[in-house]
């Protein structure tokens, strides 16, 4: 079956840091893939996605690509900010009715300034 | 804006009590899904609806039902709350394009006592 596997937090970082949250994933076909953020108190929000292989996803200095050789989809920022502390969950859609969205369990990113 | 409402922020129930959480979405989708988010958990699909008057189970349905009695409105129902279904509460909803990309509502947070 489909799944996502996303590395265990909670990551912490100081601010201007360079950050890398790993995500793979196994799927049949071609899924499309997501990088959901939640900031605390708050629902889950889109922060990119990529629908294909060799995508690249990007998004307030975040930047994700889809790598089907490697079924991966790693998120990055180059230079961390605190306000970017927060819950990063890792999904793919495998297409369909969208019951077949599967999530990551999250990582806990938390920068000191 | 696009916008997903659920009808409460915190909601602190008694055991037993039946208890309704009410989401709507204004972007005319065709999918809702309401999930349970717990710490190590991540987030467990509960019920999700493809169509009016249409439900599925997900992975945790007991305990619980769902009503759709209209496209823009998908109703989580606890029959006799217990202390075990407290719990954040997400709502989302998506269509059968776009990727399938969901959204997600500000989540409930029930407590049970």
């Amino acid at each position: 079956g489909n799944s996502v596997t996303q590395m265990e937090g909670p990551v912490t970082l100081s601010e201007e840091a360079f950050l890398t949250i790993n995500c793979t994933y196994t799927a049949t076909g071609y899924p499309s893939l997501f990088w959901y953020v939640q900031y605390p108190g708050e629902g889950l929000q889109l922060l990119l996605k990529a629908t294909k292989a060799d995508d690249k996803g990007s998004n307030k200095g975040f930047e994700a690509t889809y790598r089907k050789e490697t079924t991966s989809f790693h998120l990055e920022k180059g230079s961390v900010q605190v306000s970017d502390s927060a819950v990063y969950f890792c999904a793919l859609s495998a297409g369909g009715q969208g019951f077949s969205f599967i999530f990551g369990k999250g990582t806990r990113l938390l920068v000191k300034p | 804006d696009v916008k997903v409402t659920q009808s409460s922020r915190y909601l602190v129930k008694r055991t037993g009590e039946k208890v309704f959480l009410e989401c709507v979405q204004d972007m005319d989708h065709e999918n809702m899904f309401w999930y349970r988010q717990d710490p190590g958990l991540g987030l467990r699909l509960i019920y999700f609806s493809y169509d009016v008057k249409m439900k599925e189970k997900g992975d945790i349905p007991e305990g619980y039902s769902v009503s759709r009695e209209k496209k823009e409105r998908f109703s989580l129902i606890l029959e006799s709350a217990s202390t075990n279904q407290t719990s954040m509460y997400l709502c989302a909803s998506s269509s059968t394009d776009s990727y399938n990309e969901q959204f997600f509502g500000p989540g409930t947070r029930l407590t049970v006592l």
